[in-house]
């Protein structure tokens, strides 16, 4: 599975959008994006996942570029509760294994 | 989405005993279900893949002797953590993967601490 790299930490200030980058310039042609987040002592939690076209659920956003090396994660409007580890995960899903890396830490302050 | 639950949440235990985490689907049929621990200020590493029915494929350095898993079901996996050593002291996490989807759904947590 290709590798990604993504911020160690990031800040935002509530109610505005967070934007959480990710780059996976290895990427192949039948990877998936994935994103989940892990609140502190808990299990990830899934949030969206896309191939190539931009996807949008309740939670979040993905742009996924063009050629499909990096991707954005968006909260449109950041809660004190998005305060999380987001990881991006490039995977070819269903029983393919989800390697972790560190993950962006992102903050959310009032 | 999906939901997975596991059982215990915590668990403190004497060196040299057995500890077993029990991982449900909830309202899913779980066909695989992944099993990962993660200790302080690290991330997830994935230890075991196992498939209803079948034995589980342990991750290079995984000792499957020493953590057994069973999924019987398609709705429970359990974990058996056998002769707990402090270094076995972590937060263990399973995830349920439902036919057909691709996504992985993950439970809760279980922290175990080895005394």
């Amino acid at each position: 599975d290709a590798k990604t790299t993504q911020p160690p930490s990031m800040d935002c200030a509530e109610g505005r959008a967070a934007n959480l980058p990710c780059n996976h310039s290895t990427i192949s042609g039948n990877e998936y994006v994935y994103w989940y987040r892990q609140i502190h002592s808990q299990g990830p939690q899934y949030i969206i996942h896309g191939l190539k076209n931009n996807e949008t659920n309740e939670m979040a956003s993905l742009i996924i570029t063009e050629d499909r090396k990096s991707s954005t994660l968006i909260l449109p409007h950041a809660t004190l509760r998005d305060t999380a580890v987001y990881y991006c995960i490039v995977t070819r899903g269903g029983y393919n294994k989800l390697i972790f890396g560190a993950g962006t830490r992102l903050a959310v302050h009032p | 989405g999906a939901v997975v639950s596991q059982h215990p949440s915590r668990v403190i235990c004497k060196s040299g005993t057995s500890v077993k985490i029990e991982c449900r689907s909830l309202d899913f049929q779980a066909t695989t279900m992944f099993w990962y621990r993660q200790f302080p200020k690290q991330s997830l590493m994935l230890m075991a893949t196992s498939n209803e029915g079948s034995k589980a494929t342990y991750e290079q350095g995984v000792e499957k002797d020493k953590f057994l898993i069973n999924h019987a079901s398609l709705t429970l996996s359990t974990l058996t953590v056998t002769s707990a050593h402090p270094e076995d002291s972590s937060f263990y996490i399973c995830s349920g993967l439902g036919s057909g989807t691709d996504t992985q759904y993950f439970g809760p947590g279980t922290r175990l601490t080895v005394l």
